[in-house]
């Protein structure tokens, strides 16, 4: 199920199932999307991106959709495996902007 | 390990002292930027640089912070008199610029405590 915690939004999956992590962004003119992993310890891993004029992209495991009438965009895990417990952060470009601006993170915990 | 370095992982100071860290990108990128996450929270923006030259700066960046890339290779991040607050992770990232699609590459970060 999903919860709040005290700092992040936590997501909690057993291992096999498909994840699907949300994120709210904040500017209707941005152009450009990422989706980071970040394992406690380490600096945010690249996973997948994609540009505003799509709207779904897949990768090895994972799909990113991005909804820009309401300004979401999602990832979706497929199988998800403990390794793939981590906090995971959305980030968007605006056009002008060389510079990546970040979510505040989805937790998730799989369970063996 | 070709990824983006920083050097050192921890660091731990008293308030008011000067810190600096060092970030030693991909060696083929131009583009590095500097990032401060505190617990909890996403990166948030301080600077970038495309090889030497530094164009954009946060207003989180005070005037007690200064970084500079002089060669167009590696780059310091100095904090002058410490206080408590800035207190975090500091994060680098480096990417090879390719118009609006900044695939930004990150470090695993100095983690900064004042005491």
């Amino acid at each position: 199920g999903e919860s709040v915690g005290l700092h992040l939004p936590t997501l909690s999956v057993q291992e096999g199932d498909n994840s699907i992590i949300n994120c709210a962004y904040s500017n209707s003119a941005s152009d450009y999307f990422i989706w980071y992993k970040q394992e406690s310890g380490k600096g945010p891993q690249f996973i997948i991106d994609i540009r505003s004029n799509m709207d779904k992209r897949q990768g090895q495991r994972v799909t990113v959709l991005l909804n820009k009438t309401v300004k979401h965009l999602s990832l979706q895990i497929a199988a998800t495996q403990p390794g793939d417990s981590a906090v995971y952060f959305c980030a968007e470009i605006v056009p002008g902007y060389s510079t990546l601006t970040f979510g505040k993170g989805t937790m998730l915990l799989v369970s063996p | 390990d070709t990824g983006v370095s920083q050097n050192p992982r921890h660091k731990i100071t008293k308030r008011g002292q000067n810190v600096t860290f060092r970030c030693d990108p991909i060696s083929e990128h131009n583009r590095l930027y500097w990032y401060r996450q505190t617990l909890g929270q996403g990166p948030e923006f301080l600077t970038y640089f495309q090889n030497e030259a530094q164009l954009e700066k946060s207003r989180l960046l005070s005037d007690r912070f200064s970084a500079e890339r002089p060669k167009g290779s590696f780059s310091t991040l100095e904090i002058q008199r410490t206080e408590q607050g800035d207190s975090a992770m500091y994060l680098c990232a480096s990417s090879n610029s390719q118009g609006i699609e900044e695939k930004l590459f990150f470090g695993s970060g100095t983690q900064l405590s004042v005491l």
